[in-house]
Protein backbone atom coordinates (compact mmCIF):
# COMPACT_ATOMS: atom_id res chain seq x y z
CA UNK A 1 0.00 0.00 0.00
CA UNK A 2 0.73 3.64 -0.91
CA UNK A 3 1.31 5.93 2.18
CA UNK A 4 3.21 9.32 2.52
CA UNK A 5 4.33 10.59 6.16
CA UNK A 6 5.26 14.08 6.53
CA UNK A 7 7.39 14.72 9.96
CA UNK A 8 6.65 18.03 11.49
CA UNK A 9 3.36 19.60 11.08
CA UNK A 10 4.61 23.22 11.80
CA UNK A 11 7.99 24.42 10.81
CA UNK A 12 9.88 27.56 11.32
CA UNK A 13 12.61 29.36 9.89
CA UNK A 14 14.45 33.03 9.66
CA UNK A 15 13.93 34.56 6.47
CA UNK A 16 17.27 33.89 4.67
CA UNK A 17 17.40 30.15 6.98
CA UNK A 18 17.36 27.01 5.30
CA UNK A 19 14.35 25.11 4.51
CA UNK A 20 14.01 21.82 5.16
CA UNK A 21 10.22 20.16 5.30
CA UNK A 22 10.53 16.26 5.49
CA UNK A 23 8.90 13.47 3.55
CA UNK A 24 8.84 9.82 3.72
CA UNK A 25 6.80 6.98 1.76
CA UNK A 26 5.89 3.70 1.60
CA UNK A 27 4.99 2.10 -1.85
CA UNK A 28 5.14 -1.14 -3.38
CA UNK A 29 6.07 -0.37 -6.77
CA UNK A 30 8.35 2.41 -8.12
CA UNK A 31 6.97 5.76 -6.55
CA UNK A 32 5.87 8.90 -8.23
CA UNK A 33 6.30 11.75 -5.67
CA UNK A 34 4.86 15.21 -5.75
CA UNK A 35 4.91 18.24 -3.76
CA UNK A 36 2.40 20.87 -3.55
CA UNK A 37 2.33 24.24 -2.03
CA UNK A 38 -1.21 25.81 -0.75
CA UNK A 39 -1.12 29.59 0.20
CA UNK A 40 -4.07 31.21 2.51
CA UNK A 41 -7.39 30.57 1.01
CA UNK A 42 -6.12 29.22 -2.75
CA UNK A 43 -5.91 25.92 -4.14
CA UNK A 44 -3.01 23.58 -4.33
CA UNK A 45 -0.55 24.67 -7.19
CA UNK A 46 2.74 22.06 -8.03
CA UNK A 47 6.33 22.67 -6.96
CA UNK A 48 8.05 19.54 -8.55
CA UNK A 49 7.52 15.90 -9.25
CA UNK A 50 9.43 12.77 -9.16
CA UNK A 51 9.05 10.30 -11.84
CA UNK A 52 12.17 8.53 -11.93
CA UNK A 53 14.00 10.61 -14.35
CA UNK A 54 16.62 12.51 -11.92
CA UNK A 55 16.76 12.05 -8.66
CA UNK A 56 17.67 15.72 -7.73
CA UNK A 57 14.21 17.81 -8.72
CA UNK A 58 14.58 21.02 -8.82
CA UNK A 59 11.33 23.18 -8.82
CA UNK A 60 9.45 26.66 -8.60
CA UNK A 61 10.11 29.47 -6.19
CA UNK A 62 13.89 27.92 -5.70
CA UNK A 63 12.46 24.82 -4.32
CA UNK A 64 14.16 21.10 -4.66
CA UNK A 65 13.82 17.98 -3.30
CA UNK A 66 16.11 14.85 -3.56
CA UNK A 67 14.63 10.99 -3.81
CA UNK A 68 16.83 8.62 -2.06
CA UNK A 69 15.50 5.32 -2.35
CA UNK A 70 17.57 3.75 0.28
CA UNK A 71 15.78 6.41 2.82
CA UNK A 72 12.53 5.98 1.44
CA UNK A 73 12.51 10.08 1.40
CA UNK A 74 11.57 13.13 -0.83
CA UNK A 75 12.57 16.08 1.21
CA UNK A 76 12.19 19.04 0.20
CA UNK A 77 14.94 22.00 0.63
CA UNK A 78 14.98 25.75 -0.30
CA UNK A 79 18.76 27.15 0.41
CA UNK A 80 17.14 30.74 1.67
CA UNK A 81 13.85 31.52 2.79
CA UNK A 82 11.57 34.36 1.87
CA UNK A 83 8.64 35.29 3.73
CA UNK A 84 6.17 35.02 0.82
CA UNK A 85 7.49 31.38 1.09
CA UNK A 86 4.49 31.06 4.68
CA UNK A 87 2.46 28.32 3.05
CA UNK A 88 1.04 25.05 3.91
CA UNK A 89 3.44 22.24 1.91
CA UNK A 90 2.14 18.65 0.94
CA UNK A 91 4.11 15.57 0.00
CA UNK A 92 1.88 13.42 -2.12
CA UNK A 93 2.16 9.83 -3.73
CA UNK A 94 0.92 8.63 -7.29
CA UNK A 95 -0.45 5.34 -7.89
CA UNK A 96 -2.87 4.95 -10.64
CA UNK A 97 -3.37 8.34 -11.15
CA UNK A 98 -4.56 8.74 -8.01
CA UNK A 99 -2.95 11.32 -4.98
CA UNK A 100 -2.41 9.91 -1.61
CA UNK A 101 -1.04 12.82 0.53
CA UNK A 102 0.80 13.28 4.13
CA UNK A 103 -0.86 15.60 6.54
CA UNK A 104 0.72 18.62 4.89
CA UNK A 105 3.76 20.77 7.42
CA UNK A 106 3.03 24.75 7.44
CA UNK A 107 6.01 26.79 6.98
CA UNK A 108 6.41 29.97 9.19
CA UNK A 109 8.78 32.28 7.98
CA UNK A 110 9.92 35.20 10.76
CA UNK A 111 11.27 37.80 10.13
CA UNK B 1 -6.14 30.80 -18.89
CA UNK B 2 -6.12 27.17 -18.35
CA UNK B 3 -7.96 26.46 -14.66
CA UNK B 4 -10.59 24.29 -12.31
CA UNK B 5 -13.08 26.26 -11.23
CA UNK B 6 -15.49 25.85 -8.50
CA UNK B 7 -18.17 27.35 -7.28
CA UNK B 8 -19.35 28.39 -4.63
CA UNK B 9 -16.20 29.06 -2.54
CA UNK B 10 -18.10 29.35 0.36
CA UNK B 11 -21.31 27.98 1.74
CA UNK B 12 -22.82 27.53 4.71
CA UNK B 13 -26.06 25.33 5.05
CA UNK B 14 -28.08 23.33 7.31
CA UNK B 15 -28.24 19.64 8.28
CA UNK B 16 -30.32 17.70 5.17
CA UNK B 17 -30.83 20.25 2.97
CA UNK B 18 -29.44 19.01 -0.26
CA UNK B 19 -26.25 21.00 -2.71
CA UNK B 20 -24.17 20.42 -4.77
CA UNK B 21 -20.84 22.15 -5.55
CA UNK B 22 -19.89 22.50 -9.38
CA UNK B 23 -16.53 21.66 -10.66
CA UNK B 24 -15.47 22.54 -14.26
CA UNK B 25 -12.05 22.84 -16.29
CA UNK B 26 -10.97 24.15 -19.78
CA UNK B 27 -8.28 22.02 -20.14
CA UNK B 28 -10.44 19.00 -21.75
CA UNK B 29 -8.48 16.53 -19.00
CA UNK B 30 -9.89 13.22 -19.04
CA UNK B 31 -9.56 12.80 -15.27
CA UNK B 32 -11.56 14.49 -12.48
CA UNK B 33 -11.43 13.98 -8.38
CA UNK B 34 -12.79 15.65 -5.47
CA UNK B 35 -10.70 15.99 -2.37
CA UNK B 36 -11.30 17.30 1.16
CA UNK B 37 -9.08 18.58 3.21
CA UNK B 38 -9.44 18.32 7.30
CA UNK B 39 -7.07 19.82 9.72
CA UNK B 40 -3.98 17.38 10.38
CA UNK B 41 -5.18 14.98 7.78
CA UNK B 42 -4.07 16.09 4.90
CA UNK B 43 -6.63 16.10 1.47
CA UNK B 44 -7.92 12.29 1.11
CA UNK B 45 -10.03 11.40 -1.85
CA UNK B 46 -13.54 11.08 -2.19
CA UNK B 47 -14.30 9.89 -5.71
CA UNK B 48 -13.06 10.30 -9.50
CA UNK B 49 -13.48 9.84 -13.04
CA UNK B 50 -11.39 8.81 -15.70
CA UNK B 51 -13.72 9.69 -18.30
CA UNK B 52 -17.13 10.74 -19.01
CA UNK B 53 -20.03 8.19 -17.48
CA UNK B 54 -17.01 6.37 -15.53
CA UNK B 55 -16.57 7.13 -11.87
CA UNK B 56 -15.30 5.62 -8.70
CA UNK B 57 -15.12 5.88 -4.62
CA UNK B 58 -12.39 6.93 -3.12
CA UNK B 59 -11.35 6.51 0.30
CA UNK B 60 -14.35 8.39 1.42
CA UNK B 61 -17.54 8.18 -0.55
CA UNK B 62 -19.85 8.12 1.75
CA UNK B 63 -22.23 10.82 1.86
CA UNK B 64 -21.77 11.99 -1.54
CA UNK B 65 -22.86 11.48 -4.83
CA UNK B 66 -20.91 12.38 -8.20
CA UNK B 67 -21.91 12.59 -12.37
CA UNK B 68 -19.85 12.94 -15.30
CA UNK B 69 -22.14 13.58 -17.89
CA UNK B 70 -19.61 15.92 -19.83
CA UNK B 71 -15.95 15.89 -19.95
CA UNK B 72 -15.72 19.00 -18.33
CA UNK B 73 -18.08 19.20 -15.08
CA UNK B 74 -17.57 16.75 -12.31
CA UNK B 75 -20.53 18.22 -9.61
CA UNK B 76 -20.38 16.83 -5.82
CA UNK B 77 -23.67 16.11 -4.50
CA UNK B 78 -24.95 16.07 -0.81
CA UNK B 79 -27.54 14.40 -0.82
CA UNK B 80 -28.46 14.99 2.73
CA UNK B 81 -25.48 17.18 4.70
CA UNK B 82 -24.46 16.47 7.71
CA UNK B 83 -22.00 18.64 10.39
CA UNK B 84 -19.05 15.98 10.18
CA UNK B 85 -18.89 17.07 6.29
CA UNK B 86 -17.91 20.63 7.65
CA UNK B 87 -14.59 20.71 5.45
CA UNK B 88 -12.94 22.24 2.55
CA UNK B 89 -13.53 21.00 -0.53
CA UNK B 90 -11.07 20.61 -3.69
CA UNK B 91 -11.70 19.47 -7.58
CA UNK B 92 -8.69 18.37 -9.56
CA UNK B 93 -7.97 17.35 -13.13
CA UNK B 94 -5.59 15.46 -15.30
CA UNK B 95 -4.78 14.98 -18.62
CA UNK B 96 -4.54 11.02 -18.23
CA UNK B 97 -5.79 9.38 -14.78
CA UNK B 98 -3.88 6.34 -15.49
CA UNK B 99 -0.68 7.74 -15.92
CA UNK B 100 0.93 8.39 -12.22
CA UNK B 101 3.25 11.24 -13.50
CA UNK B 102 0.38 13.17 -14.43
CA UNK B 103 0.07 16.58 -12.60
CA UNK B 104 -3.25 17.30 -11.20
CA UNK B 105 -4.42 20.62 -11.15
CA UNK B 106 -6.21 21.79 -8.33
CA UNK B 107 -9.06 24.60 -8.33
CA UNK B 108 -9.21 27.01 -5.63
CA UNK B 109 -11.65 25.18 -3.34
CA UNK B 110 -14.95 25.45 -1.43
CA UNK B 111 -15.37 25.97 2.20
CA UNK B 112 -18.72 24.08 3.08
CA UNK B 113 -19.86 24.34 6.37
CA UNK B 114 -22.97 22.17 8.18
CA UNK B 115 -24.62 23.59 11.09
Amino acid sequence: AQSVTQLGSHVSVSEGALVLLRCNYSSSVPPYLFWYVQYPNQGLQLLLKYTSAATLVKGINGFEAEFKKSETSFHLTKPSAHMSDAAEYFCAVSFSGKLIFGQGTTLQVKP
Amino acid sequence: EAQVTQNPRYLITVTGKKLTVTCSQNMNHEYMSWYRQDPGLGLRQIYYSMNVEVTDKGDVPEGYKVSRKEKRNFPLILESPSPNQTSLYFCASSFRGRLSTDTQYFGPGTRLTVL
